[in-house]
């Protein structure tokens, strides 16, 4: 079984650009989650989507950023424009229906916003 | 105050020792509690869960929770060098919240 795929795997950027993340979740996971982790942190959820549609977006900065699963499959994370800030792991993680409170999580992406 | 907290670290505990990882949350209303584990650079890696009062024994690790006192722990019994890592709580109330975890270091 393929695990959750996402790319890139690095970027950098600079501030006030604006970045892409995406992320192939694990062949027939419903359920789709974007994580940011800060250095030192935990991971912090974004937004968590059932199918194609958002459970919980509460945490997700939605001036700047945005995310979207279209078909219910892969997702895209944007964010425009970019702050020093946002400089961190960007982790997408999914679950099936049969175990929803067991995550597998992507390699995820590295941002470093100069 | 933390939703989930955990002390840093590091934690370090010798090859064959018995490691203690400690975790306390706020929402009293919590039902579902996970550790994960994280090497560096690397996604975390979910490792134990448990959802009942008491204890939960999966080889080498034993989840231990208390839900009158907020407090879930993780042993890992003959630790390695190869358990080196960044050890994560997570907590699913009425949402899931990470604590930063503790970095644990077993010494050979």
């Amino acid at each position: 079984e393929a695990g959750v795929a996402q790319s890139p795997r690095y970027k950098i950027i600079e501030k006030r650009q604006s970045v892409a993340f995406w992320c192939n979740p694990i062949s027939g996971h419903a359920t789709l989650y974007w994580y940011q982790q800060i250095l030192g942190q935990g991971p912090k959820l974004l937004i968590q989507f059932q199918n194609n549609g958002v459970v919980d977006d509460s945490q997700l900065p939605k001036d700047r950023f945005s995310a979207e699963r279209l078909k219910g499959v892969d997702s895209t994370l944007k964010i425009q424009p970019a702050k020093l800030e946002d400089s961190a792991v960007y982790l997408c993680a999914s679950s099936s229906a049969r175990t929803p409170n067991e995550q597998f999580f992507g390699p995820g992406t590295r941002l470093t916003v100069l | 105050q933390k939703e989930v907290e955990q002390n840093s670290g590091p934690l370090s505990v010798p090859e064959g020792a018995i490691a203690s990882l400690n975790c306390t949350y706020s929402d009293r209303g919590s039902q579902s509690f996970f550790w994960y584990r994280q090497y560096s650079g690397k996604s975390p890696e979910l490792i134990m869960f448990i959802y009942s009062n008491g204890d939960k024994e999966d080889g080498r690790f034993t989840a231990q929770l208390n839900k009158a006192s907020q407090y879930v722990s993780l042993l890992i019994r003959d630790s390695q060098p190869s358990d080196s890592a960044t050890y994560l709580c997570a907590v699913i109330g009425n949402k899931l919240v990470f604590g930063a975890g503790t970095i644990l270091r077993v010494k050979s």
